[in-house]
Parts: C-alpha cells; structure tokens; sequence
C-alpha cells in the first residue's frame, strides 16, 4: 500500500519568505509527527497530533513555526520569514502501534 | 535531553558484529531504534519497553537497562544491508510517543 508521502521533496527559498510543506500520511493511522534533520543531527521533535486531541507544539523552535492537521489526515507545517538556520531536511511520520513510518522528506534550503 | 549514542562512527567487514550503544541521563520509558540508510526515510527496528517489553523485526535483538538508563542494539553476523544510520529514541515520563533521537551511529559493512 501507499506510505507517507511528502511534498514538495526539495524547496530552495529566499530569507524571509514562507514555505509550507505538506504531508500525506497513511491512511488511518491517526498520529502524525514532524520532525528535523540537520547535516549530521539526529532527529529533532517539532510537534505531534493525536485524533482530534489538542497537538504537542513543545517541539517547534519559535512563532515562526506552526503546523495543521485537516481532517485529521493531510498535515501541513508553515515556517514563516524563513531564516538560513531552517535549512534542514523536514520529515513527517504517521504512527501504527509502537511504529512510526516516515516519509521521504522535504529538503528546504533558504539562501 | 538528548541520548548519547556510541560509537559515532563503526566499519565492520561482513559477517562481523557490532553493538551499538544508547545512554540517557533521564529515567526513561521506552527507547525506540531506527535505521536510516543515506537519502532515505528511517525505518523502524525495535522497541524496548520498560518492564522488558520488546517488539520488533526479525534478527535484530537489543537490551535496555532500565537501571542505567541504556540500552544496546547488536548486530551480529552483519550483512552489507545493515549498512545505515543507527537514532535511538528515547522517551520517559510514562509515555512514549515524544521520542528525542541521538545523533546516530553511522554503520558501514564492507565486503
């Protein structure tokens, strides 16, 4: 079957603008995080939705940072006036038991 | 806080073993293990939970050592497949669903 599918799979955009990248998880699994990977780092927690229970934002570094989940299914994190220190790789995962499956990534680079 | 994984960085010639290690200065819950091999997405290996809970794939066995907040992934008889980037994950507070990954341990097998 289908797995968690993110887009766009790579995004270069200038300082300051905002991005928004999306992801697709796999059909009923009602958990969804997003995470980020920097060169050499491991992954770095950034917020967590359960059903239709109020998401964990502790992750998210800074207001610039927010993300939604409609329907409970499509997720889309935004990242305001981007900053060169947001370039990572950005990775989404849905949750089947103990299992999260994650997908292929978003590269943002901001130059 | 985040894990300490050792080594950083192993090579193994193939049919050698190798531990990989993972260790918390928090009481920890679960701890979670997950292989990334280069441009990929990270995939699920083993969970350990506390009060020796593991689930997991076939041919990978791993310890948590509750008491000294580690735990040890082995890798025995390895294959050029095992080849990747090793994150432990680990969670505490009685819940396990907010993980915080160690920077990893780059595994390369050669021939």
């Amino acid at each position: 079957g289908a797995g968690v599918s993110q887009s766009p799979s790579n995004k270069v955009t200038e300082k300051g603008k905002d991005v928004e990248l999306r992801c697709d998880p796999i059909s009923g699994h009602t958990a969804l995080y997003w995470y980020r990977q920097s060169l050499g780092q491991g992954l770095e927690f950034l917020i967590y939705f359960q059903g239709n229970s109020a998401p964990d934002k502790s992750g998210l570094p800074s207001d610039r940072f927010s993300a939604e989940r409609t329907g409970g299914s499509v997720s889309t994190l935004t990242i305001q006036r981007t900053q060169q220190e947001d370039s990572a790789v950005y990775l989404c995962a849905s949750l089947q038991g103990y299992e999260q499956y994650f997908g292929p990534g978003t590269r943002l680079t901001v130059t | 806080q985040q894990p300490v994984q050792s080594p950083q960085a192993v090579i193994l010639r193939e049919g050698e073993d190798a531990v990989i290690n993972c260790s918390s200065s928090k009481a920890l819950y679960s701890v979670h293990w997950y292989r990334q091999k280069h441009g990929e997405a990270p995939i699920f290996l083993m969970i350990l939970l506390k009060g020796g809970e593991q689930k997991g794939h076939d041919k990978i066995s791993a310890s948590f050592n509750e008491k000294k907040q580690q735990s040890s992934l082995y890798l025995t008889a390895s294959q050029l497949s095992y080849s990747g980037t090793y994150f432990c994950g680990t969670s505490s507070g009685g819940s396990n669903y907010k993980l915080t990954f160690g920077k990893g341990t780059l595994l390369t097998v050669n021939p």
